[in-house]
């Protein structure tokens, strides 16, 4: 089956403490994308990659970071840095041919 | 600023009748408009999308229409399901100098209910 893959579901983690998102694709897509959703807001957009070995920040960059080495797979880094980082993430991946993002399931962090 | 805006944050409609979404956007570069839905603790899926040199888009029981002298977007979805409660989200594209893929800008959303 193709998809997008997020792991984990659901994520605690202490204040102050560093967490990694994992986020993988078998689409052969070559453009990925980290969104942040947050209780009655639209999608924001924290990093994309267009491309293995290059990424852009996005509208809410700070706090956050990512690494693309490889083309299946995008994970986020939500640093100590990040003041409010209890939300809702997204993942997504497009084919430069094609205008739609398909979305993964998504990780809902709680930091406490 | 937001340059996409859905300004009803719900509604809500009975079984069997039409349901109307709207959007509204600012800026007059975007030439992609796309909608998704999305059920809590989900990823938004794909519904349906819209060249901005089309003024209608119709799949099964969605349509898309889009205005672009008002720069306003609408949604009907006849007729309308249970199933279909959701969140939709109106997303648009800025086409990139060179004709590659933008990113998408995204609304707050609206919260459909579809009672039975």
């Amino acid at each position: 089956d193709g998809g997008i893959t997020q792991s984990p579901k659901y994520l605690f983690r202490k204040e102050g403490q560093n967490v990694t998102l994992s986020c993988e694709q078998n689409l052969n897509h070559d453009a990925m994308y980290w969104y942040r959703q947050d209780p009655g807001q639209g999608l924001r957009l924290i990093y994309y990659s267009q491309i293995v070995n290059d990424f852009q920040k996005g509208d809410i960059a700070e706090g956050y970071s990512v690494s693309r080495e490889k083309k299946e797979s995008f994970p986020l880094t939500v640093t100590s840095a990040q003041k409010n980082p209890t939300a809702f993430y997204l993942c997504a991946s497009s084919d430069a041919q094609y205008n739609e993002q398909f979305f993964g399931p998504g990780t809902r962090l709680t930091v406490l | 600023d937001q340059q996409v805006k859905q300004n009803s944050p719900s509604l809500s409609v009975q079984e069997g009748r039409i349901s109307i979404l709207n959007c509204d956007y600012t800026n007059s570069m975007f030439d992609y408009f796309l909608w998704y839905k999305k059920y809590p603790a989900e990823g938004p899926t794909f519904l349906i999308s819209i060249s901005s040199i089309k003024d209608k888009n119709e799949d099964g029981r969605f349509t898309v229409f889009l205005n672009k002298s008002a720069k306003h977007l609408s949604l009907h979805i006849v007729p309308s399901q249970p199933g279909d409660s959701a969140v939709y989200f109106c997303a648009a594209r800025v086409m990139n100098y060179g004709g590659s893929q933008g990113n998408l800008i995204f609304g707050k959303g609206t919260k459909l209910s579809v009672k039975p």
